[in-house]
């Protein structure tokens, strides 16, 4: 069935620096690809999204582009914050079926 | 700003005892979700609605039922609580187009002693 791969946290890292996360997925069609991030004790909320192939989610400094060819859509910022701490999750959305999600990626920040 | 709503946010029951976790929207959604969050973070979707009468079990089974008589109010009944329910509960709705952001509440947390 479809899946969502992405790797496993946690991760850690000191402010400014550079973050990938990586998410692969495994759909039988072409689905359209998330990224949502969950601040502590809250719900998770949409940070970016592609709907086709070559596409580029941004927002708030966070950018993931849709490759096919690679089945893959990896979260990149240039520079963290304390504040980007959080869990993140990839998911994946085909037709009419439910969201399918990664385990997520717990982020820690450190100043 | 989702108006997605989740009540109560925290509760703390004994065994045996009935519960029921409300969720409601006001942005007429017609899809709404039910997943279980477990300590390590993963996502399980239990129970989904593709509008009024309509409800589907979800990936994990779960003894819990839930009910969707009015668009906007999906809540979720267990109906005898034990220590294994212990976990958090995120309700979550979206609009029917595909592509559409779907919208998650801020979560119910239960402990069942």
């Amino acid at each position: 069935g479809d899946s969502v791969t992405q790797m496993e946290g946690p991760v850690t890292l000191s402010e400014e620096a550079c973050l990938t996360i990586n998410c692969t997925y495994t759909a039988t069609g072409y689905p359209s690809l998330f990224w949502y991030v969950q601040y502590p004790g809250e719900g998770l909320q949409l940070l970016l999204k592609a709907t086709k192939a070559d596409d580029k989610g941004s927002n708030k400094g966070f950018e993931a582009t849709y490759r096919k060819e690679t089945t893959s859509f990896h979260l990149e910022k240039g520079s963290v914050q304390v504040s980007d701490s959080a869990v993140y999750f990839c998911a994946l959305k085909l037709g009419n079926t439910p969201l399918v999600f990664g385990k997520g990626t717990r982020l820690s920040v450190i100043a | 700003e989702a108006d997605i709503y989740q009540t109560p946010r925290y509760l703390v029951i004994g065994t045996g005892k009935k519960i029921t976790l409300e969720c409601s929207q006001t942005m007429g959604h017609d899809k709404m979700y039910w997943y279980q969050q477990d300590p390590g973070m993963e996502l399980h979707l239990i129970h989904y609605s593709y509008g009024v009468n309509s409800t589907e079990k979800g990936d994990l089974s779960s003894e819990s039922t839930v009910s969707r008589i009015r668009t906007e109010h999906f809540p979720l009944t267990l109906e005898s609580a034990r220590p294994s329910h212990t976990s958090q509960y995120l309700c979550a709705s979206r609009p029917a187009a595909p592509g559409n952001e779907q919208f998650f509440g801020p979560g119910t947390r239960l402990t069942v002693l």
